[in-house]
C-alpha cells in the first residue's frame, strides 16, 4: 500500500508562511474529503492539526490551515514560530475502508 | 479527558506473535461515533496504519500486512488489542493506539516501542 507523497523537508524563517503538499490519487485524496494533518515533535505522539481537509480542532491556532485541489492536499502554516518545528504527516481515507499516511515532512524554522 | 494507554512486552522474538493492548479511560469504547485503531512508526520513519475496530467487532485491516493482523475489542474492560503474527525485524516500531471517527485520529496513546530481535 503506497504512501501519500510529501516533500522530505521544508524550511522557513520566523514570521513567514510555508506550505506542505500531500499528493495522492483519485482513490484517496482526490475522491474523499477525509484528509487530516498531524504534527509530531521528537519522542511524542502525533497531534491532530487539521481534519476533513480544512477543519481545525478546538485549541489549534488559526495559523494552521488546510486545502485540497485535485489529488493534492496542502497544509499552510502562517506566522511561523519556533515551536512549529516538527514533523508533519498527512493522511487520507482510501477506498475501500483503509487509511494511508504520507511519508512525513520535516519542518525547520530557521 | 479521554486517555489511551498501550501495554506490551517490549521485546518479541522472531517469528513469534506480537500482542498489544490499549486501555481506554475517560470515555467508553462502546461509543457509536468512533472506531479504535493501531498505527506504528519504525524508528526514524513515517506512520503506518495497521487496523481499526468498532465496538461491535467490525474490523478494517491494512492489506499490506497480508493477513498477519488480528484486532479485537473487550468492551467489558474498555480495551482493544492487536496481535501481529510471524514478526520480523521489520516490525520493530513504536506502536500507537488511537481513536478515530471519519478516519480522523483525534486521541492518541503515548506509544510503546516494540523491538523484534532474537
Amino acid at each position: 500500500q503506497s504512501a501519500l507523497t510529501q516533500p522530505a523537508s521544508v524550511s522557513g524563517s520566523p514570521g513567514q508562511s510555508i506550505t506542505i503538499s500531500c499528493t495522492g490519487t483519485s482513490s484517496d485524496v482526490g475522491d474523499y474529503n477525509y484528509v487530516s494533518w498531524y504534527q509530531q515533535h521528537p519522542g511524542k505522539a502525533p497531534k491532530l492539526m487539521i481534519y476533513e481537509v480544512s477543519n481545525r480542532p478546538s485549541g489549534i491556532s488559526n495559523r494552521f490551515s488546510g486545502s485540497k485541489s485535485g489529488n493534492t492536499a496542502s497544509l499552510t502554516i502562517s506566522g511561523l514560530q519556533a515551536e512549529d518545528e516538527a514533523d508533519y504527516y498527512c493522511s487520507s481515507y482510501r477506498s475501500t475502508n483503509t487509511q494511508v499516511f504520507g511519508g512525513g515532512t520535516k519542518l525547520t524554522v530557521l | 479527558q479521554l486517555q489511551l494507554q498501550e501495554s506490551g512486552p517490549g521485546l518479541v522474538k522472531p517469528p513469534e506473535t506480537l500482542s498489544l493492548t490499549c486501555t481506554v479511560s475517560g470515555g467508553s469504547i462502546s461509543s457509536r461515533s468512533y472506531y479504535w485503531g493501531w498505527i506504528r512508526q519504525p524508528p526514524g520513519k513515517g506512520l503506518e496504519w495497521i487496523a481499526s475496530i468498532y465496538y461491535s467487532g467490525n474490523t478494517f485491516n491494512n492489506p499490506s500486512l497480508k493477513g498477519r493482523v488480528t484486532i479485537s475489542v473487550d468492551t467489558s474492560k474498555n480495551q482493544f488489542s492487536l496481535k501481529l503474527s510471524s514478526v520480523t525485524a521489520a516490525d520493530t516500531a513504536v506502536y500507537y493506539c488511537a481513536r478515530h471517527g471519519k478516519w480522523t485520529f483525534d486521541y492518541w496513546g503515548q506509544g510503546t516501542l516494540i523491538t523484534v530481535s532474537s
